[in-house]
């Protein structure tokens, strides 16, 4: 079946400007998750998903990120008034349930570069 | 708050020979540990998981790993090397009840012929 899927797979875009990255969860996943991986921070945890609620933001890094999730499916991240410090692989996960028993999938990830 | 500490950032064997990749992990109640690996411009793949019943948790590929709470150690290990297991291993520990994995450092394995 399919995986998790997210568009584009690169992106290069001005300093300043914004963007959205596009995350669809294997189709029954009812949580996702959006990590980031860049060189000086390795991977980090950004936020989760459970339906279209998400319980834990505390891995945004500013303001200028926020997600949203509708329909229990796709998601979208959001990062606004980009900086060069933005540029990252950005990950998306999805499981069929919130929790510790639950695997984690990921995605291919989107490689974001800010000029 | 949970972490984990991949001890070796690089590793390099020879195929064949057994890989050992090391992770130290700190938690405050029994934690649920990862080892996820990712290959050259691929996606996160879990090799093996850690939830509190089997001390030594078997994964694909070969891959094992030993819970050692008295040591706080979760290592990865496989008797045999293949050129195909070149790749960068995450040792991970989830916190918030699962819902938020935290990523070790990163160990780059290297195989050589």
């Amino acid at each position: 079946g399919a995986g998790v899927s997210q568009s584009p797979s690169n992106k290069v875009t001005e300093k300043g400007k914004d963007v959205e990255l596009r995350c669809d969860p294997i189709s029954g996943h009812t949580a996702l998750y959006w990590y980031r991986q860049s060189l000086g921070q390795g991977l980090e945890f950004l936020i989760y998903f459970q339906g279209n609620s998400a319980p834990d933001k505390s891995g945004l890094p500013s303001d200028r990120f926020s997600a949203e999730r509708t329909g229990g499916s796709v998601s979208t991240l959001t990062i606004q008034r980009t900086q060069q410090e933005d540029s990252a692989v950005y990950l998306c996960a999805s499981s069929l349930g919130a929790g510790g028993p639950y695997e984690q999938y990921f995605g291919p990830g989107t490689r974001l570069t800010v000029t | 708050a949970q972490s984990v500490t991949q001890l070796d950032s690089h590793v390099s064997v020879s195929e064949g020979t057994p890989v050992l990749l090391r992770c130290n992990y700190s938690s405050s109640y029994s934690p649920s540990l990862f080892w996820y690996v990712q290959h050259p411009n691929k996606g996160l793949q879990l090799l093996l998981k850690y939830t509190s019943a089997a001390t030594l948790v078997k994964g694909i590929n070969g891959f094992e790993a030993e819970f050692k709470k008295s040591e706080t150690s979760f290592h990865l290990t496989k008797p045999s090397a293949h050129m195909s297991d070149a790749a960068e291993y995450f040792c991970v520990v989830s916190e918030n009840s699962g819902n938020k994995l935290v990523f070790g450092a990163g160990t780059i394995l290297r195989v050589k012929s």
